[in-house]
């Protein structure tokens, strides 16, 4: 089976900096993505790793740890438009399909 | 505009009956999904294709049916069989290959009356 984990919700103010962890049980390990999705719309793709380390583009970072089997995304220089859930994924197969989702964190940023 | 389409945005149905939701996509991808959102579940996969004329099981897939007969159209039927229908329905669309961004539809909203 395929499960992952996160916490369901994250509080923070604008400016700060917030990490949203991600731990993960996998058959096989093709990567962890995560998604945004603003309340009501679609899921839009943020970022992936497939090695360990960190990924940085522009306020938002993801690192993945596969010996841990955890990854978490940063948000940094918060704004009230970053409220929203966030999704870690993982494909269940090689062929990058299938992706199986996290419960999701609901990020709230306040003034 | 390359994009994924879902129709309609809302739905109702009456208890007992079928309904078929739309998904379309122009963006030439092989795969495509569906996924179930509820209040506090995340995602849940239903079905996903990976070619024409393929599909596989997901998690939930009891209660629901698919078909693949053109590239561009994958439609989800929610038979009378599933027990609780009531949700935000998500289509998405990859090309094949980890790590590949999945572009979702706006959803389709079942209520069931």
């Amino acid at each position: 089976g395929q499960s992952l984990e996160q916490p369901s919700e994250v509080t923070a103010v604008e400016g700060a900096i917030v990490q949203i962890n991600c731990t993960y049980q996998t058959s096989g390990f093709y990567g962890l993505s995560w998604y945004q999705q603003h309340d009501g719309g679609a899921p839009t793709f943020l970022s992936y790793n497939a090695l360990d380390g960190l990924e940085e583009t522009g306020r938002f970072s993801s690192f993945l740890s596969r010996s841990d089997s955890y990854g978490y995304l940063l948000l940094q220089e918060l704004q009230m438009k970053d409220s929203a859930s966030y999704f870690c994924a993982a494909p269940s197969n090689q062929a990058g399909t299938a992706l199986i989702f996290g419960k999701g964190t609901t990020l709230s940023v306040s003034s | 505009d390359g994009g994924i389409t879902q129709s309609p945005k809302y739905l109702f149905r009456k208890e007992g009956q079928n309904v078929t939701l739309s998904c379309e996509q122009n963006l030439n991808h092989d795969a495509m999904y569906w996924y179930r959102q509820d209040p506090g579940q995340g995602l849940r996969l239903i079905y996903y294709s990976q070619i024409v004329n393929d599909f596989q099981k997901g998690d939930i897939a009891e209660g629901y049916s698919v078909s693949r007969e053109k590239k561009e159209s994958f439609p989800l039927t929610v038979t009378s069989a599933q027990k609780n229908p009531t949700a935000f329905y998500l289509c998405a669309s990859s090309h094949q290959g980890a790590g590949t961004e999945a572009f979702f539809g706006q959803g389709t909203r079942l209520t069931v009356v």
